[in-house]
C-alpha cells in the first residue's frame, strides 16, 4: 500500500520568505496528490489538488509541484504570513476504493 | 461548495454512556463519508468508510460493535461511541465526497469527546 511521508519536524520561518513542504510517497505514483491545511482543534480543509501529468500547481500564494521520479510533491506558501501557520497534510489516492492515505504532516510556523 | 458541517463540536460524557455524533453535508449529496480520529499532534486515523444505505467498512483495529456509524441518508452519517470509555476521548472528524473522480474529502470542523 502506499506510504506518505512528511517531515514531522515543524518548520520555523520569518514572515515574508517562502515555505516549502515536502510530501514524499514510496511506492506507484498515485493519479492526484493533494494537500489539506489543518488548524488546531479543527478539521482538515482542502487547498490544492495536482494530478500526476502535471508539474505544477498554482493557486494565489500557494504553489505546489509533482516530481514523479523523485516520488515527491512540494508545497510553497510564498510571501508567508502568521496566519499561514498552521498543519499541512498531502494525502494520496491509492487507499483502496475512495479512501486517501494521509502523512503526519508538518507544523508550519511563521514568526513576525 | 462543499461544506460539510458536525454536530455537537464538543461533548463531555461519563463513562459506560453512549454518545452520537452527527455529520451531515449540507449543500451536496455524499454517497460516500469517512470517520476519523485525532490524538493530539498525531495525524488522522481513518475508523470507517460509510456508504449510504449499506453498511459501514471499518479498518482493521477499530471495534464495529463499539463504534456505530449509520448513513440513513444522501447527507447524514452518524457515528454513535457505546458505552464510552475515557480512553475514547479523542478528536473525531468527518468527512464526505462529492462524487469527484479525484476523490477530495471535504471535512467537518471535528467534534471533541471527553470522557471522564
Amino acid at each position: 500500500s502506499q506510504k506518505i511521508e512528511q517531515n514531522s519536524e515543524a518548520l520555523n520561518i520569518q514572515e515574508g520568505k517562502t515555505a516549502t513542504l515536502t510530501c514524499n510517497y514510496t511506492n506507484y505514483s498515485p493519479a492526484y496528490l493533494q494537500w489539506y491545511r489543518q488548524d488546531p482543534g479543527r478539521g482538515p480543509v482542502f487547498l490544492l489538488l495536482i494530478r500526476e501529468n502535471e508539474k505544477e500547481k498554482r493557486k494565489e500564494r500557494l504553489k505546489v509541484t509533482f516530481d514523479t521520479t523523485l516520488k515527491q510533491s512540494l508545497f510553497h506558501i510564498t510571501a508567508s504570513q502568521p496566519a499561514d501557520s498552521a498543519t499541512y497534510l498531502c494525502a494520496t489516492t491509492g487507499g483502496g476504493g475512495n479512501k486517501l492515505t494521509f502523512g503526519t504532516g508538518t507544523q508550519l510556523k511563521v514568526e513576525l | 461548495g462543499a461544506v460539510v458541517s458536525q454536530h455537537p463540536s464538543r461533548v463531555i460524557c461519563k463513562s459506560g454512556t453512549s454518545v452520537k455524533i452527527e455529520c451531515r453535508s449540507l449543500d451536496f449529496q455524499a454517497t460516500t463519508m469517512f470517520w476519523y480520529r485525532q490524538f493530539p499532534k498525531q495525524s488522522l486515523m481513518l475508523m470507517a468508510t460509510s456508504n449510504e444505505g449499506s453498511k459501514a467498512t471499518y479498518e482493521q483495529g477499530v471495534e464495529k460493535d463499539k463504534f456505530l456509524i449509520n448513513h440513513a441518508s444522501l447527507t447524514l452519517s452518524t457515528l454513535t461511541v457505546t458505552s464510552a470509555h475515557p480512553e475514547d476521548s479523542s478528536f473525531y472528524i468527518c468527512s464526505a465526497i462529492t462524487g469527484e473522480p479525484t476523490d477530495t474529502q471535504y471535512f467537518g470542523p471535528g467534534t471533541r469527546l471527553t470522557v471522564l
